[in-house]
Formats: structure tokens, C-alpha cells, sequence
């Protein structure tokens, strides 16, 4: 079985400018949460999705969203982009019970400059 | 708010010695999960551990949970070179975000 993929692996971009991150699940699988770990703050939450729906959200300010599509496929987009969303942003994904783990993709790391 | 704590933050330890690393959450969860992440690597799902007094091993690694002391231990036998990671625990409650540890960095010294 083919793991969590994530595209694309590096990216660098400036100030201002947006980005979009893409995220493919494990086949089968409903949930896809989206993290960020920096070495400041560690690892944190952004949001989950199931069956395209929102089900919980981290504290992040409005320039962060993200979507689900029916194939449970998701991307999350970062708008105006400040020096501080420098990240590796992890996307995982686990299947509809909520107890099943969580397997994560090997991440895309984000430079903001 | 769930808050998760691990300790030690850095762990420097010799090759076949044993050692533990601790994680205490501060409310009600229904699962513990442990995570090993090489640098610049993905995190990999060790042990999920759901109910009070649930052990699990699998080859140098075994994790306990006492959910009435709301902890888990991550306990390492006999220590080798491949185990040196950062190993991070996170725990969740219902439909609840998972909640990380601060993780422990891991190095084993020949």
C-alpha cells in the first residue's frame, strides 16, 4: 500500500506571495490532518479534514485554510506569507475511526524569504 | 487545553545502557501514540497505546500508559546507534486534535 505523499517536497518563496501545498492519503483513508513543526514552536496543528468537511482547526491566524477533495485528497494554502512560515508542514493521514494512528507524509519544507 | 510534556528534552546515552522517557498529559485522553523522527524526516509511528495499563514492545522499545497518572514511558534496553532519533509522544481525546510533545532528542554514543 502506497504511503502519504506529498508534493511538492521543497519550496521557496518571498514575502507576500502564497503557496500551495498538495497532499495524497493513504488509499482508504478519510482523514487528513495538516501540521507544522518549527524548532521554536514543535509540532502544531492546522486543521483536519474528513469526507471534505473541516472537523477541527489549530490556532492559526485566517491565512492559513485548506480543502478536501471528494477523492480525500487535500492541499493547504498559505496566503501573504511572512518570514515565520518558514516550516516543514506535514500532512497525515489515518482512516474513519479516530483511534486508527495517524501516518505522516515525509513533509514539504517551506522557505520564506 | 490539553497540554503535553515530555522529559528529558535531550538524552545523550551509551551504547547498550537502558534508559525511559517520560510523557505526562494534563487531561482526560483515550490514546497515546509514540512517533520516532529522523532529522529531516517524516514521523514514524511506533506504538498507539488506548486503555490503562496497555504495554507494548516491539525489538529495544516498549511503551507503557497509566492513564490514573496520565503517563506514558518509552522505555529503550539495551541501547544501539540506529535508535538515535527525536521521539515525540501525542495524545487525543474523541474527535479531538492530536496534541504533541515538545519530543526527545536521542543520541546513542559507541
Amino acid at each position: 500500500k502506497a504511503g502519504v505523499t506529498q508534493t511538492p517536497r521543497y519550496l521557496i518563496k518571498t514575502r507576500g506571495q502564497q503557496v500551495t501545498l498538495s497532499c495524497s492519503p493513504i488509499s482508504g483513508h478519510r482523514s487528513v490532518s495538516w501540521y507544522q513543526q518549527t524548532p521554536g514552536q514543535g509540532l502544531q496543528f492546522l486543521f483536519e479534514y474528513f469526507s471534505e468537511t473541516q472537523r477541527n482547526k489549530g490556532n492559526f491566524p485566517g491565512r492559513f485554510s485548506g480543502r478536501q477533495f471528494s477523492n480525500s485528497r487535500s492541499e493547504m494554502n498559505v496566503s501573504t506569507l511572512e518570514l515565520g512560515d518558514s516550516a516543514l508542514y506535514l500532512c497525515a493521514s489515518r482512516g474513519g475511526n479516530y483511534k486508527d494512528t495517524q501516518y505522516f507524509g515525509p513533509g514539504t519544507r517551506l522557505t520564506v524569504l | 487545553e490539553l497540554k503535553v510534556e515530555q522529559n528529558p528534552l535531550f538524552l545523550s546515552m551509551q551504547e547498550g545502557k537502558n534508559y525511559t522517557i517520560y510523557c505526562n498529559y494534563s487531561t482526560t485522553s483515550d490514546r497515546l501514540y509514540w512517533y520516532r523522527q529522523d532529522p529531516g524526516k517524516s514521523l514514524e509511528s511506533l506504538f498507539v497505546l488506548l486503555s490503562n495499563g496497555a504495554v507494548k514492545q516491539e525489538g529495544r522499545l516498549m511503551a507503557s500508559l497509566d492513564t490514573k497518572a496520565r503517563l506514558s514511558t518509552l522505555h529503550i534496553t539495551a541501547a544501539v546507534h540506529d535508535l538515535s532519533a527525536t521521539y515525540f509522544c501525542a495524545v487525543s481525546f474523541g474527535n479531538e486534535k492530536l496534541t504533541f510533545g515538545t519530543g526527545t532528542r536521542l543520541t546513542i554514543i559507541p
